[in-house]
C-alpha cells in the first residue's frame, strides 16, 4: 500500500498569511493526487485534482504543485473560511490512501 | 446537480451488521465508481472500498476485507454499504463519494453508533 505522510498536521495562520502543506508518498505516484478540504461536521470537499488542477469554483488562492513523491497544497492568503482540515489523496493504485490531515487554525 | 443522498442515522449493539444505503441522481449511476470512506470521531478519512456499478465489481482494503460488502443498484441508482461484525472502533461517519476527476461528489454521511 502506498503510505500518504502529510505535514505539518497542524498550523496556526492569520487571515491574509501564505499556508503551505506538503505530501509526501511512500512511492512515486505521478500526479494522481487530489487535494480535499473539510469543515466540521461537512463532508470533504475537492479542491484540486491531478497535483495542480483547481476544481471548477474553486478559488485561485488555492494552487497544488508537484509529482512522484512530493507534493504541496498553497493558500496564498488566508480567509476565515479557509479555515479546516486539509487531506491528500493519491488515487494513482488501490487501496486508495489519504494523508492524515492538516487543520488550518485560527492564530 | 449531481446529489448523494445517504440514509439515516444508525445505532447498533456490538457484533450486529449496518447497512448504509447512497442514492445517486444528477447524473449516470454506471459512469464511476462508487467508494466508501469511514471517519472515526476526531480521526481522519479511510478509504473503506468501492463498487463498480457498471459491472458489480469490489475492491476492498485488506483493514475490511471479509467484514464490509458494497453492493450497487442501477435499476435504483443506490450503493449499499454493509459492515459486519461491528465493534466500538466502528463507529464513525460513514460517506459515500465518487472521486473521480471532474465528477468527486460526497453523500451528506451516515453516523454510525456501536454501542451496547
Amino acid at each position: 500500500d502506498i503510505q500518504m505522510t502529510q505535514s505539518p498536521s497542524s498550523v496556526s495562520a492569520s487571515v491574509g498569511d501564505r499556508v503551505a502543506i506538503t505530501c509526501r508518498a511512500s512511492q512515486g505516484i505521478g500526479i494522481w493526487l487530489a487535494w480535499y478540504q473539510q469543515k466540521p461536521g461537512k463532508a470533504p470537499k475537492v479542491l484540486i485534482s491531478a497535483a495542480s488542477s483547481l476544481e471548477r469554483g474553486v478559488p485561485s488562492r488555492f494552487s497544488g504543485s508537484g509529482s512522484g513523491t512530493d507534493f504541496t497544497l498553497t493558500i496564498s492568503s488566508l480567509l476565515p473560511e479557509d479555515f479546516a482540515t486539509y487531506y491528500c489523496l493519491q488515487v494513482y493504485s488501490f487501496p486508495r490512501t489519504f494523508g492524515q490531515g492538516t487543520k488550518v487554525e485560527i492564530k | 446537480e449531481v446529489q448523494l443522498v445517504q440514509s439515516g442515522a444508525e445505532v447498533k449493539k456490538p457484533g450486529a451488521a449496518v447497512k448504509i444505503s447512497c442514492k445517486v441522481s444528477g447524473y449516470t449511476f454506471t459512469l464511476s465508481h462508487m467508494h466508501w470512506i469511514q471517519q472515526a470521531p476526531g480521526k481522519g478519512l479511510e478509504w473503506m472500498g468501492l463498487v463498480d456499478p457498471e459491472n458489480g465489481k469490489t475492491m476492498y482494503p485488506e483493514k475490511f476485507q471479509g467484514r464490509v460488502t458494497i453492493t450497487a443498484d442501477t435499476s435504483t441508482g443506490t450503493a449499499y454499504m454493509a459492515l459486519s461484525g461491528l465493534r466500538s472502533e466502528d463507529t464513525a461517519v460513514y460517506y459515500c463519494a465518487t472521486l473521480a476527476r471532474g465528477l468527486d461528489y460526497w453523500g451528506q454521511g451516515t453516523q454510525v453508533t456501536v454501542s451496547s
